[in-house]
């Protein structure tokens, strides 16, 4: 079955720089990869995904890169800011099916004034 | 629209005891999904519902462990009896449809913490 693996599992980033979370797959049948982030005392929601027939997709200061060869996919968060504070799980699954979704372990981000 | 709803948002209870949680997802969702969360550890799948059938119940991890939904609508997750290691945030999500050729995002509803003593 599929494995994902997420690094790192901490992150701490001034306000204003960059981070970047990094995740590895291992079913080659994976083609759909979701990016949820969970806000202390909320529930996961999801901020980006991306498809295998795509290798980056943005909205605003998110982006999600994906190397299907390599089976790693990346989330890059620019001009970060302290509301970007959360829980981010990578996940993965089959996009043509209603499947499970197979998460990350999350990485916790926080963002220093 | 509402969101996923799940009852109680914390439960606390002794070794042994039973728990039964509940998630009402989105009016309209066939797929229903129950998740759990160890601390610091991933979201891990329990199972999958279509409607009031169970599509995947691969993730669950014994027979202490109870899911239904009868009717398709709500669902609930029994453990009896509970264990230490039964502790942890229990998520249910929710999507609309099921297969073909266009993915359903999943939506999650704000978790049961568990705490088992």
């Amino acid at each position: 079955g599929e494995n994902v693996e997420q690094h790192p599992s901490t992150l701490s980033v001034q306000e204003g720089d960059s981070a970047v979370i990094k995740c590895t797959y291992s079913d080659s049948a994976s083609n759909y990869f979701p990016w949820y982030k969970q806000e202390l005392g909320k529930r996961p929601q999801l901020i980006i995904d991306i498809r295998s027939n795509v290798g980056e997709k943005k909205d605003q200061r998110i982006a999600v890169t994906l190397n299907k060869t390599a089976k790693h996919f990346s989330l890059h968060i620019t001009e970060t800011q302290p509301e970007d504070s959360a829980v981010y799980f990578c996940a993965a699954r089959e996009y043509s099916s209603a499947s499970k979704i197979i998460f990350g372990s999350g990485t916790r981000l926080s963002i220093r004034p | 629209e509402a969101g996923v709803t799940q009852f109680p948002s914390h439960s606390v209870i002794e070794k042994g005891q039973t728990v039964t949680l509940r998630c009402d997802p989105i009016s309209g969702h066939d797929n229903l999904y129950w998740y759990r969360r160890v601390m610091g550890k991933e979201i891990k799948f329990l199972l999958h519902f279509v409607k009031e059938s169970k599509q995947d119940e691969s993730g669950m991890p014994n027979n202490r462990f109870l899911a239904e939904r009868t009717g398709g609508t709500y669902s609930t997750l029994k453990v009896q009896p509970a264990e230490l290691e039964d502790s942890g945030v229990y998520f249910c999500a929710s999507s609309q449809g099921f297969g073909g050729i266009s993915y359903n995002e999943q939506f999650f509803g704000p978790g049961t913490r568990l705490t088992v003593l």
